[in-house]
């Protein structure tokens, strides 16, 4: 089985100020990780993968993720925050082989503030 | 990135009628779509996965009869909520994972729309 925790349900950070939205994951096998960022009435916007090869890993608007294998952690970084990053945002997993479908963590809503 | 079309948006509907969710990869070929249901405030819930030209594989505990699944074409899917009751309403998303594309790594990655809110009087 696979899942995914996010033990935040809510980050709060200032702008220009850097944040971290913390996962972690377990699975048995390779995980491919992936954050997703849900904006209210929307559906998921891609934000960034890990599959293989550097453990950090830049994707879109500035975020990136440090997949750490010891830890089992997928934490998602900004060095600097903007009030329009605030969303929910979810990190996903699955394995490399059989079940092709996304586990989703509970998410994690950031707030920014000006 | 790849542009998946979720339509509509916005269904209001009375008991007992029955709905239907067009998801739509518009720029690749999905042979793997997903139905996904979230709750308020809570996580993305997969209920099924869609597979072109075959029956749909759905997750424990979710009814096959009241959600029928069509991916009749490898750009759409269609979910229908059939007899709709007020516990039925929430916000329904697809995606699609993404077709092989040369240099883009798209392959490994779910696209999803922009989600349906149904909401049964």
């Amino acid at each position: 089985a696979q899942s995914v925790a996010q033990p935040e349900d809510q980050v709060n950070v200032a702008e220009g100020n850097p944040l971290t939205v913390k996962c972690t994951y377990s699975v048995s096998g390779n995980p491919y990780l992936f954050w997703y960022v849900q904006y209210p009435n929307r559906g998921l916007q891609f934000l960034l993968k890990y599959i293989t090869g550097d453990n950090l890993v830049k994707g879109s608007y500035g975020f990136e993720a440090e997949f750490n294998k010891s830890q089992t952690s997928f934490h998602l970084k900004k060095p600097s925050a903007l009030v329009s990053d605030s969303a929910l945002y979810f990190c996903a997993v699955r394995v490399d082989t059989g079940r092709r479908a996304l586990t989703f963590g509970s998410g994690t809503r950031l707030q920014v503030q000006p | 990135g790849a542009v998946v079309s979720q339509h509509p948006s916005r269904v209001i509907c009375k008991s007992g009628t029955s709905v239907k969710i067009e998801c739509r990869s518009l720029d690749f070929q999905a042979t793997t779509m997903f139905w996904y249901r979230q709750f308020p405030k809570q996580s993305l819930m997969l209920m099924a996965t869609s597979n072109e030209g075959s029956k749909a594989t759905y997750e424990q505990g979710v009814e096959k009869d009241k959600f029928l699944i069509n991916h009749a074409s490898l750009t759409l899917s269609t979910l229908t909520v059939t007899s709709a009751h007020p516990e039925d309403s929430s916000f329904y998303i697809c995606s699609a994972k993404g077709g092989r594309r040369t240099g883009t790594g798209t392959e490994n990655i779910q696209y999803f729309g922009a989600g349906t809110r149904l909401s049964v009087l």
